[in-house]
């Protein structure tokens, strides 16, 4: 079945050490994006790439990036995680090229900062 | 910014009862969606209403939108205890993609 994959699915990091979260898809959706979700709050959204093109929210912390290699994989990378950015992290993604408008989000992954 | 809110933050019915949420945006919108999320999973997508709608219906889903008050709701009859989870509504501002999602109602369904 065609889907949203995110690895791991529990990710625990120390304060301060660089982590990275993946998100792959076989939908061959074109854009792709990283939430924040927090408990009991609406999803974040952190950025997207739409194709190649990066595109980040105006309030995203410089902490977090991301880096898009082809259409299928998606990284989140966190280079110094507060106990602040303990949350879900969720991918998701749509395929504006045919004018699709829903977005198909991955299970996510729960991201601890001890 | 979060674009939406949803009335109430949370909902306990028996199984077989109506569940109906509701959702207040600021904007003029080209479109809004109502998501689900089970505890501690990723969002799937249930309806998606154009603004030039005003009403639709998917299984024993039934969403309305009145774009004069900004506003949407959400019932799903004859509820089951799967029922149970978060509901997000989520708009898309005229002439964008992105999705600004509100903070959800909790739906318990008691067997």
């Amino acid at each position: 079945d065609a889907m949203v994959i995110q690895n791991p699915r529990y990710q625990v990091t120390q304060f301060g050490k660089p982590v990275t979260l993946s998100c792959s898809q076989t939908l061959n959706h074109n854009v792709m994006y990283w939430y924040q979700q927090k408990s009991s709050q609406a999803p974040k959204l952190l950025f997207h790439y739409y194709d190649k093109d990066f595109n980040n929210e105006a309030d995203t912390p410089d902490n977090f990036q991301s880096r898009r290699p082809n259409t299928s994989f998606c990284f989140l990378d966190i280079r110094s995680p507060g106990l602040g950015d303990a949350a879900m992290y969720l991918c998701a993604t749509s395929s504006l090229r045919t004018g699709g408008e829903t977005q198909y989000f991955g299970p996510g992954t729960r991201l601890l900062v001890l | 910014s979060q674009q939406g809110e949803e009335d109430p933050q949370a909902l306990s019915i028996q199984e077989g009862e109506n569940a109906t949420m509701n959702c207040s945006y600021k904007t003029s919108i080209n479109n809004l969606q109502w998501y689900r999320q089970n505890s501690g999973r990723g969002l799937v997508h249930l309806i998606l209403i154009r603004s030039n709608e005003r009403e639709k219906h998917s299984g024993r889903l039934r969403v309305t939108l009145d774009t004069s008050k900004k506003s949407s709701s959400l019932l799903i009859t004859a509820s089951r205890a799967a029922d149970t989870a978060s509901y997000f509504c989520a708009t898309a501002l005229s002439n964008d993609y992105k999705l600004s999602f509100g903070a959800g109602t909790t739906v318990t369904v008691r067997a």
